[in-house]
């Protein structure tokens, strides 16, 4: 069964510091793609950053970056130059395909808090 | 715009009554998906539709029921089977074809309270 796991509930830190997030996951599974969502005080899910699993290098976008260690299911989100923006829920998830459709599963996600 | 409508934002229903949640989407997406949010947790598979007039139980299907008449409508029923209703309700779309960038297009999603 595939599996993801954040294992820090909450975070907090100063508005510009930089942030990082960590997830670790479970397969079986040689093809997959792993991706952060972000669940502001709205509660709509917005993509951060996704990433191939068959791409060895990270993906960044502008100020969020991660850090894919396929060897270890290892896949941890950094922000840089963090703004107060950024507090909201970060959640993990990890997709597979099935029959034309793809599943996303989730970790519990990471509350973070950017504080001024 | 293209996006995914739900609706009501916030929905009260009595125990024992079945209720229908809404979800639209004009993004020309073939397949769709319910997910469950309960507090301190992530996101968790009700049902997924990769297709018209078909659909598949995910993780939690017990207590729900889905139909997908139309490509861009699929509402989920909650019935008085589901034994922990109260709950956030998010609904999420994607192109479902292989070669695709695989994005899930969510809803702003439906918080349902039954007591």
């Amino acid at each position: 069964a595939q599996t993801v796991t954040q294992s820090q509930p909450e975070m907090s830190v100063q508005e510009a510091e930089t942030v990082t997030l960590s997830c670790t996951y479970d397969t079986s599974e040689s093809n997959y793609y792993l991706f952060w969502y972000k669940q502001p005080p709205s509660r709509q899910m917005i993509l951060v950053i996704r990433q191939e699993a068959y791409k060895q290098q990270n993906a960044t976008e502008n100020r969020f970056s991660v850090n894919f260690q396929k060897a270890a299911k290892s896949f941890s989100l950094k922000i840089s130059d963090s703004q107060l923006g950024d507090t909201a829920m970060y959640f993990c998830a990890f997709m597979i395909g099935i029959q034309g459709a793809q599943k996303l599963v989730f970790g519990q996600g990471t509350r973070l808090t950017i504080n001024p | 715009d293209g996006g995914i409508t739900q609706s009501p934002k916030y929905l009260f229903r009595k125990e024992g009554q079945n209720v229908t949640l809404s979800c639209e989407q004009n993004l020309n997406h073939d397949a769709m998906y319910w997910y469950r949010q309960d507090p301190g947790q992530g996101l968790r598979l009700i049902y997924y539709s990769q297709i018209v007039n078909d659909f598949q139980k995910g993780d939690i299907a017990e207590g729900y029921s889905v139909s997908r008449e139309k490509k861009e409508s699929f509402p989920l029923t909650v019935t008085s089977a589901q034994k922990n209703p109260t709950a956030f309700y998010l609904c999420a779309s994607s192109t479902g074809r292989s070669g695709s960038r695989y994005e899930q297009y969510f809803g702003p999603g439906t918080r349902l309270t039954v007591t």
